[in-house]
Order: structure tokens, then C-alpha cells, then sequence
């Protein structure tokens, strides 16, 4: 079983649609969990955390279920320059430096 | 701020050529990670060096591959003799302690 599993999508909505998916992770014990962006032939790029209590950035609004090991984002609204891979990341314990990426759910925004 | 930087950008070598990878990580970042991203596998993390100590190299593929970092600024994976399948978006990414980090541009690596 991978440790980061995402639904590769793609999602395809239109604009000003909200649009949501989710990521789940094997070990039980992770602290830290991050949606990073990467653009088509780019770098990943940080989005934002996940916190416990869940945590909005705008637009977007990520979840976190410890119970049920998963890990959700939502974006509202949604721009055409939203469409990207949104890569789950999920680290292990606080002074762990690994970070195991998903392989990432696309969404495309469209006109 | 430059941000992490990477060369060459693009390579197309021969299979059986030697490649080298090159990579500056931010000023005063202590933690440097090379990664590799394919289709199949996704990224999928190679080698950290932590103030330029190798800390974990469980990810590097076999024995064509190694890498070094001889001081803070400066680091390099090699490949040789390179494979087809070598081929993929080889990233670098740096990080002051055990934070996320910022990752490079990356190297796109084509071996015919």
C-alpha cells in the first residue's frame, strides 16, 4: 500500500465552480500535512499546512481527519489559473525531514 | 532571494554517458534533497544531506547513482553509466532544518 494515496482526477469544472477531493494516508502516526501545487512542467510549490482544526487560505480550505487518515481540499470559486496538480504531502514525526508526496490529483479549470 | 538553483535545465545524452546534476541550495539552508519524478512513480526522494552529511541514501537506485554536497552551497548527482529509464525530472530542494523547503526548477533528463 502507498503511504500517500489521491484520486488522479482529472477534475475538470468550470469557472467559479467549488471543486473538492481528497488524500489518504497509511501511517497513523504522521504530524505534519501539506497540498503543494505543481504546475505542468514546474516545480512542486507549497500551498499551504494542514492543521487539526482545519485551516482556510483564501479560496481554498484544507481538512484533516486523523480518525479516518485522510486529508481534504476544497477550492471556491475556482480560477482558470487554479488548474494545476495538487500533490498531497504527509510528514512523519516533528523532527522527521521525510516528506512522502502523492502522486497527485489534476484539476483544470475551465472557461 | 535566488532560490534554490539548478543545471542545467534540460539533457539529452547518450545511454552509457556520464551525467552530472548540479544544484545551489538557498543561502544558509542546512538541509539539502535531490528527488526524481516520473510518470509511473511520482516523486520519489533519493538522497538528504543534512549540514552536506549524507543522512539517508535509501532512495538512490543502485550504484550508477551518487551524490555528494563538498560544502553548504554546492551539490551534484551523478549518473554513470546512464540508463533510458534514468530518464525523468530530476528536482533538488533545500530546507533550514526539518521544514518543507522550496525545490529548484529541475533537471529534465533524457537519455537516448
Amino acid at each position: 500500500r502507498k503511504e500517500v494515496e489521491q484520486d488522479p482526477g482529472p477534475f475538470n469544472v468550470p469557472e467559479g465552480a467549488t471543486v473538492a477531493f481528497n488524500c489518504t494516508y497509511s501511517n497513523s502516526a504522521s504530524q505534519s500535512f501539506f497540498w503543494y501545487r505543481q504546475d505542468c512542467r514546474k516545480e512542486p510549490k507549497l500551498l499551504m499546512s494542514v492543521y487539526s482544526s482545519g485551516n482556510e487560505d483564501g479560496r481554498f480550505t484544507a481538512q484533516l481527519n486523523r480518525a479516518s487518515q485522510y486529508i481534504s481540499l476544497l477550492i471556491r470559486d475556482s480560477k482558470l489559473s487554479d488548474s494545476a496538480t495538487y500533490l498531497c504531502v504527509v510528514k512523519g514525526l516533528t523532527n522527521d525531514y521525510k516528506l512522502s508526496f502523492g502522486a497527485g490529483t489534476t484539476v483544470t479549470v475551465r472557461a | 532571494d535566488a532560490g534554490v538553483i539548478q543545471s542545467p535545465r534540460h539533457e539529452v545524452t547518450e545511454m552509457g554517458q556520464e551525467v552530472t546534476l548540479r544544484c545551489k541550495p538557498i543561502s544558509g539552508h542546512n538541509s539539502l534533497f535531490w528527488y526524481r519524478q516520473t510518470m509511473m512513480r511520482g516523486l520519489e526522494l533519493l538522497i538528504y544531506f543534512n549540514n552536506n552529511v549524507p543522512i539517508d541514501d535509501s532512495g538512490m537506485p543502485e550504484d550508477r547513482f551518487s551524490a555528494k554536497m563538498p560544502n553548504a552551497s554546492f551539490s551534484t548527482l551523478k549518473i554513470q553509466p546512464s540508463e533510458p529509464r534514468d530518464s525523468a525530472v530530476y528536482f533538488c530542494a533545500s530546507s533550514l532544518e526539518s521544514l518543507t523547503g522550496q525545490f529548484g526548477s529541475g533537471t529534465r533528463l533524457t537519455v537516448v
